[in-house]
């Protein structure tokens, strides 16, 4: 049960503002945000674990909505440092315990 | 210094040949995985180890075999090699038992591009 990303892929210039979203077609119990750059390893973000819980990260911060069972990654004021694929992972409540990741975002920052 | 690191780098080799890709942790982490990231860059989980015991084995052809000789290494041997096991293949480790990974975020090796002719 793949959880499904939208937009597929965004372009921005440097300074503008962006939402990923992901949801699921079942319960969640949490949701990962991960970043990859080209050529590099996903890298950490955010872990949500509870209905309605917001977290940030710099200028990038998330939210999850337990009852629409998605969350949302928003990036404020974008930098090029941004550019990379955004994935979300997701885990269900009974669910074996494995994180199954969307099939990405990819987010360009030009200058 | 490096949390989890993969050997080698990059695999090139012919169809039908057998390989090994190494994976080890120094971050004391209870559970272990092999995800595989195809050209479309889908992540999809493989295997999953927890204290040297296999908890997920997905729908993987058996000519893949994992072995985790101690919590801190998980290999994988890959048997008749084809031309779809082409891909980027990362190792990626967890705090935590069983349920770790509801909680835990996964730190993930640099990857092994393994190209297949």
């Amino acid at each position: 049960q793949q959880p499904v990303q939208s937009p597929q892929a965004v372009i921005l210039r440097e300074g503008e503002d962006a939402v990923i979203n992901c949801s699921s077609s079942k319960a969640l119990y949490s949701v990962h945000w991960y970043r990859q750059k080209h050529g590099e390893a996903p890298v950490f973000l955010m872990i949500l674990l509870k209905g309605g819980e917001q977290k940030g990260h710099e200028k990038i911060s998330a939210s999850f909505n337990e009852k629409k069972q998605q969350s949302s990654l928003y990036l404020t004021a974008s930098q090029l440092s941004y550019s990379g694929t955004y994935f979300c992972g997701t885990s269900w409540r009974g669910g074996s315990e494995k994180l199954v990741f969307g099939k990405g975002t990819k987010l360009t920052v030009n200058p | 210094d490096t949390a989890v690191s993969q050997t080698p780098k990059y695999l090139v080799t012919q169809m039908g040949n057998d390989k090994s890709i190494k994976c080890e942790q120094n971050l004391g982490h209870d559970t272990m995985y092999w995800y595989k990231q195809d050209s479309k860059k889908f992540l999809k989980i493989m295997f999953s180890y927890n204290n040297k015991e296999l908890i997920i084995n997905e729908t993987v052809p058996n000519r893949f075999s994992p072995k985790s000789p101690d919590k801190a290494h998980l290999n994988l041997h890959i048997n008749s090699l084809e031309l779809g096991d082409s891909a980027v293949y990362f190792c990626a480790s967890s705090q935590g038992g069983g349920r770790g990974v509801y909680n835990s975020p996964l730190h993930f090796g640099n990857g092994t591009r393994l190209t297949v002719t």
